[in-house]
């Protein structure tokens, strides 16, 4: 069975910096999606980036970046130059092969970003 | 380009009653997933839609049910509400090689 965890249930960043919200997953598939959402307090499930288990190069959009260890079976996301509007909760999720698939998510890491 | 959209945005229901909710998927998108988020909670998965058939299926009971329709829109019907369904209830929308993109949800309280 695929499981994500998210082993940081809450964390804190000066305004400018860089963080990491760390992820790991389990799974037998060798073909496999990999995702990071923003939830802010509203609600919505805001997509950020995305990696396939066979990209042999780590994802970036903007300030995101996905640090994909496949050996190590995490998938860290690096948020550059940390904006307040980056305060929100933050999943990690995985998916089989399509990226039509049901999308498994960890539990949520909440970034708090401070002035 | 309208993004996926979910109605209602809050619904108070009490318990036994049923209830239906609504979501249209993002233009040019055919897949429609459901989730379940309860409060503090990563989503579940409740089920997928795709050619107006459902195509998985989470591990949920019988009384969640869905209909997808020809123009890709869809709906999630829970029957015989209990106090656990209380939930913020997700709507993604997708297609080949294309990330899962979720409307806003429906906030789904049970008395």
């Amino acid at each position: 069975a695929q499981k994500i965890t998210q082993t940081q249930p809450g964390m804190f960043v000066q305004e400018k910096e860089a963080v990491t919200l760390d992820c790991t997953y389990d799974t037998s598939d060798q073909s496999y999606g990999l995702f990071w959402y923003k939830q802010p307090s509203s609600g919505e499930m805001i997509f950020l980036i995305y990696q396939g288990s066979y990209d042999e190069q780590n994802a970036t959009e903007g300030r995101y970046s996905l640090n994909f260890q496949k050996a190590r079976k995490s998938a860290n996301l690096v948020i550059s130059a940390s904006q307040l509007g980056d305060s929100a909760m933050y999943f990690c999720a995985m998916s089989r092969p399509s990226n039509t698939g049901k999308l498994i998510f960890g539990q949520g890491t909440t970034l708090q970003v401070k002035p | 380009d309208a993004g996926v959209t979910q109605s209602p945005t809050h619904l108070i229901k009490t318990r036994g009653q049923q209830v239906t909710l609504r979501c249209s998927p993002k233009s040019g998108h055919d897949t429609v997933s459901w989730y379940q988020q309860a409060l503090g909670q990563g989503p579940q998965f409740i089920f997928q839609y795709y050619e107006e058939e459902e195509r998985q299926r989470g591990n949920f009971p019988d009384r969640f049910s869905g209909h997808q329709f020809p123009n890709y829109s869809s709906e999630l019907n829970v029957n015989a509400l209990l106090l656990g369904d209380s939930a913020l209830y997700l709507c993604a929308s997708s297609s080949l090689r294309q990330p899962q993109h979720f409307g806003d949800g429906t906030r789904l309280s049970i008395l």
